[in-house]
């Protein structure tokens, strides 16, 4: 059973700090890996798409990269603002079983950006 | 307008009632996906489907009926609602596999 876990569960940093959020998975047979934003009590936005073939993306202050054989991916924020705040979730979209493909979802990372 | 569209947003239910939550996609995708998303047990899969008419079961799929019998609506019908089945469903949508999914807003269920 595909198992994601993220790293830390938790983290405050201040305005203007680069970092890195991890995501870790224990199966490498994945089409592609999504990393999503959820703010409390909103729903969740997609911030980056990464292929199994490809070894990043980048949009904006946001980096990620993926090493399917090691089973990671990290998401580098840089230049953090407090408008960053939110949960970081890492999802892998698992080769099929069954009739479709799923993802599976890590337990995320909250972040606050303090001024 | 284009995307996913969960309604209502929100609703409040007596136990034992049947509640449909109604999820509506405008791409024609042919994926979509039912998850309710907890306090301590995260984003949980419920049932989902390939296509119109084809649907299957998630990792909680106990007290739930879903059909799908045209590709832009994926209705999830709680039969009797129970206590512990309070909480926020997202809807979701994709593309082939290498397509991202796209989540609705949610809708955040209180069953009392």
């Amino acid at each position: 059973k595909q198992e994601v876990t993220q790293i830390p569960a938790a983290l405050s940093v201040p305005e203007g700090e680069n970092l890195v959020l991890n995501c870790s998975f224990t199966d490498s047979a994945i089409y592609n890996l999504q990393w999503f934003r959820q703010d409390p009590g909103k729903g969740l936005t997609s911030l980056l798409l990464i292929q199994s073939s490809q070894r990043e993306q980048t949009s904006g202050r946001l980096n990620a990269s993926l090493d399917k054989s090691s089973g990671r991916s990290t998401l580098y924020i840089a230049a953090s603002q407090p408008g960053d705040s939110a949960t970081y979730l890492c999802a892998v979209r698992l080769i099929n079983t069954g009739t479709a493909s799923k993802l599976t979802f890590g337990t995320g990372t909250r972040l606050q950006v303090t001024l | 307008d284009a995307g996913i569209t969960q309604s209502p947003r929100y609703k409040i239910t007596e136990t034992g009632r049947q509640v449909t939550l109604m999820c509506h996609q405008t791409w024609s995708h042919s994926y979509m996906f039912w998850y309710r998303q907890d306090l301590g047990h995260g984003l949980r899969l419920i049932y989902y489907s390939a296509a119109a008419d084809i649907t299957d079961k998630g990792e909680v799929p106990d007290g739930y009926v879903v059909s799908r019998s045209k590709t832009e609506n994926f209705p999830l019908t709680l039969e009797s609602a129970t206590r512990s089945q309070t909480s926020v469903y997202f809807c979701a949508s994709s593309g082939d596999t290498s397509y991202g999914y796209t989540f609705g807003s949610g809708t955040r269920l209180t069953v009392v």
